[in-house]
């Protein structure tokens, strides 16, 4: 079945160094991807989003990656600060792009150690 | 920016009791949407509405039902509620058009069936 996922639960990185999060999807479909960020006691927030059409897009701090050939996505983060402690989760439309449906993945946890 | 609010973000209610979650977005909004979030299970959709009187079943949607009188606000509805039910409740709105599956959440409400 379709499915989004993450290949690690948690991430552990040295505030400064770079971290990079992964996730696979299976659905060759999906023409848009997107990363949430949620916090403790939050919801998910927007952090960047891509189309099918690239295979890269910068943000603040925060650079996604699409390689649609392994059907992969990663997101990466300079300088990871204490700040960016959090769940990260990528989503998938899985080719409804008239509907607004998205696909969750799990969810990696970054921890920043100081 | 785009504010979706929850009512609630605790509630405790008692297996067998109707129990109404309600969700408010001040953007004009057409697309509304329900997940749960479990652990490990990441986010899953209940139900999703596209316009004012319309629904449409997400993936879990036994035990549940949704509301959508006015444009901005989205109610979901347990019928008679189960302890199974116990979970995190997350509302998200977006917009139609291009950017349909950017997806604006709420804080969520953490439900606990006893």
């Amino acid at each position: 079945g379709e499915s989004v996922g993450l290949h690690l639960p948690t991430l552990s990185v040295q505030e400064g160094d770079n971290s990079i999060i992964n996730c696979a999807y299976s659905n060759s479909a999906s023409d848009y991807f997107i990363w949430y960020k949620q916090e403790s006691g939050k919801g998910p927030q927007f952090i960047i989003d891509i189309r099918s059409n690239m295979d890269k897009r910068q943000g603040q701090r925060v650079t996604v990656l699409l390689n649609k050939t392994v059907k992969h996505l990663s997101l990466q983060i300079a300088a990871t600060q204490p700040g960016d402690s959090a769940v990260y989760f990528c989503a998938e439309n899985a080719g409804s792009s008239n509907t607004g449906k998205l696909i969750f993945g799990q969810g990696t946890t970054l921890q920043v150690k100081p | 920016d785009v504010k979706v609010t929850q009512s609630s973000r605790y509630l405790v209610k008692r297996t067998g009791e109707k129990v109404f979650l309600e969700c408010v977005q001040d953007m004009d909004h057409e697309n509304m949407f329900w997940y749960r979030q479990d652990p490990g299970l990441g986010l899953r959709l209940i139900y999703f509405s596209y316009d004012v009187k319309m629904k449409e079943k997400g993936d879990i949607p036994e035990g549940y039902s949704v509301s959508r009188e006015k444009k901005e606000r989205f109610s979901l509805i347990l019928e008679s509620a189960s302890t199974n039910q116990t979970s995190m409740y997350l509302c998200a709105s977006s917009s139609t058009g291009p950017t349909n599956e950017k997806l604006f959440f709420g804080s969520g409400t953490q439900l606990s069936v006893l």
